[in-house]
């Protein structure tokens, strides 16, 4: 099986832009969950899906929105770019046919805001 | 709320040495899952094992172990005979159904390194 891909691995924007990051989970996995890593903060939530459905959310501005799509790919978007959104963004996938089910990671994009 | 500690911040040993690395959660909740992901610098998290509350028997899969006690809220791994591709940075997570789904919080990490 495939891993969780994430496209692309590295971006470059200044700061004001907008920028949308893609996620493709494991075949058969249906619950989509998205994570920011940083130097300072460390590994912190941003949101989940299931369904097409939010199902959760972290502590994060309403620049930080995202979807899922019908086949369970989900895309993350952050506007209004900042220099502190510099990190790298985990994606993570997950069957969740139990209320815990381990969630698997991609490779992250790399984000850097100039 | 959920929390993880992971104490230590940075270790460096020669190959072939054990190396244990510290893990302590606190949670309110009756049920919950550990886990260990390692991250090596591609930056990907791989899984290295999930652990519910329930379960407190040791796990062993080859060079890995893990001592998981409730008692002390400690969910600590082991590597035996350490080699140069373990060098990665080891992070413990805490699942946190607070919100409706499963969330994982993570320790800050522990960056190993093995020196050949």
């Amino acid at each position: 099986k495939a891993g969780v891909t994430q496209t692309p691995r590295y971006l470059i924007k200044t700061r004001g832009q907008q920028v949308t990051l893609s996620c493709s989970p494991i075949s058969g996995h249906r619950s989509v969950s998205w994570y920011q890593q940083t130097p300072g903060q460390g590994l912190q939530f941003l949101f989940e899906y299931f369904s097409e459905t939010q199902r959760n959310k972290g502590n994060f501005p309403g620049r930080f929105s995202g979807r899922q799509f019908s086949n369970s790919r989900s895309e993350m978007n952050v506007s209004t770019l900042e220099l502190g959104d510099s990190a790298l963004y985990l994606c993570a996938s997950s069957s969740a046919s139990r209320s815990t089910d381990t969630q698997y990671f991609g490779p992250g994009t790399r984000l850097t805001v100039l | 709320a959920q929390k993880v500690t992971q104490a230590q911040t940075e270790i460096s040993v020669v190959e072939k040495e054990d190396v244990t690395l510290d893990c302590v959660y606190e949670t309110r909740d009756t049920t919950y899952y550990l886990f260990w992901y390692k991250q090596p610098p591609s930056g990907e998290l791989v899984f290295l094992i999930r652990r519910n509350s329930f379960d407190e028997q040791n796990e062993i899969s080859g060079r890995y172990s893990w001592n998981f006690q409730k008692s002390t809220s400690s969910f600590n791994f082991t590597i035996t005979a350490s080699q140069v591709v373990d060098s990665a940075v080891y992070f413990c997570a805490l699942s946190d159904l607070t919100g409706g789904s499963e969330k994982l919080v993570f320790g800050k990490g522990m960056k190993l390194t093995v020196n050949p």
